[in-house]
């Protein structure tokens, strides 16, 4: 079964500092890779989502990651953290097999902004 | 759209009751999952439907927990009898078949104390 391995569960930055949430994947290569964002209590909502069709995938809010096979990375970036970026974020994968329409969610980074 | 509601937000209850919890996918959404996210186990998929149908529920604790889906708008996730280990954040979440890697619609999720 896929899996995303996800380093770091809390990652703090200055507002304006760069941000880098780090996501490694399982050997095989995925079809799909998705970025989710948790604020406070609230449910889970898509940031991007890599799909092959391009390496380096935009998202919302600034975000960017860029997909490495040779790494199998899945990086979280972005180039200037604002206090409203402060949230968790999940690296996940579809599941595989019976259960390939669900997704395996890594175990999060909590991103702290610091004024 | 009203996006995938969830009801109650929060429940408290004690051992041994029988909790039910609620869920509303987006209209015209052909997939519905649940999953539960502790501290400790991070999110994991309890089960999920297509067009009404469990397709797979590996993720279901035990026997203690059941899931339906009468309909295309409405499912449940049954616990009986409750635990505190029970106790967590119990998301669902919709999508549309497409060609696979599908954006998961979460709903706010409903907050779980067993006492």
């Amino acid at each position: 079964a896929q899996s995303v391995t996800q380093l770091g569960s809390h990652v703090s930055v200055s507002e304006g500092a760069l941000v880098l949430l780090r996501c490694n994947y399982s050997s095989s290569v995925p079809p799909y890779l998705f970025w989710y964002v948790q604020y406070p209590n609230q449910g889970l909502q898509l940031l991007l989502k890599y799909t092959s069709a391009a390496t380096l995938v935009k998202g919302i809010n600034g975000f960017e990651a860029e997909f490495k096979k040779s790494e199998t990375s899945f990086h979280l970036t972005k180039p200037s953290a604002h206090m409203s970026d402060a949230a968790e974020y999940f690296c996940a994968v579809p599941k595989g097999g019976t259960g390939r329409r669900a997704l395996t969610f890594g175990s999060g980074t909590r991103l702290q902004v610091q004024p | 759209d009203a996006g995938v509601i969830q009801s109650p937000r929060h429940e408290v209850t004690e051992m041994g009751q029988e909790v039910t919890l609620r869920c509303k996918p987006i209209s015209g959404h052909d997939y519905l999952f649940w999953y539960r996210q502790t501290m400790m186990r991070g999110l994991e998929l309890l089960i999920y439907f297509n067009n009404n149908v469990p397709i797979d529920d590996s993720g279901m604790p035990e026997d203690r927990f059941s899931a339906k889906m009468p309909n295309a708008s409405f499912s449940t996730l049954k616990i009986q009898p409750s635990e505190p280990r029970d106790s967590a954040v119990y998301f669902c979440a919709s999508s549309l078949t497409g060609g696979g890697g599908e954006t998961q619609y979460f709903g706010p999720g409903t907050r779980l104390l067993v006492l």
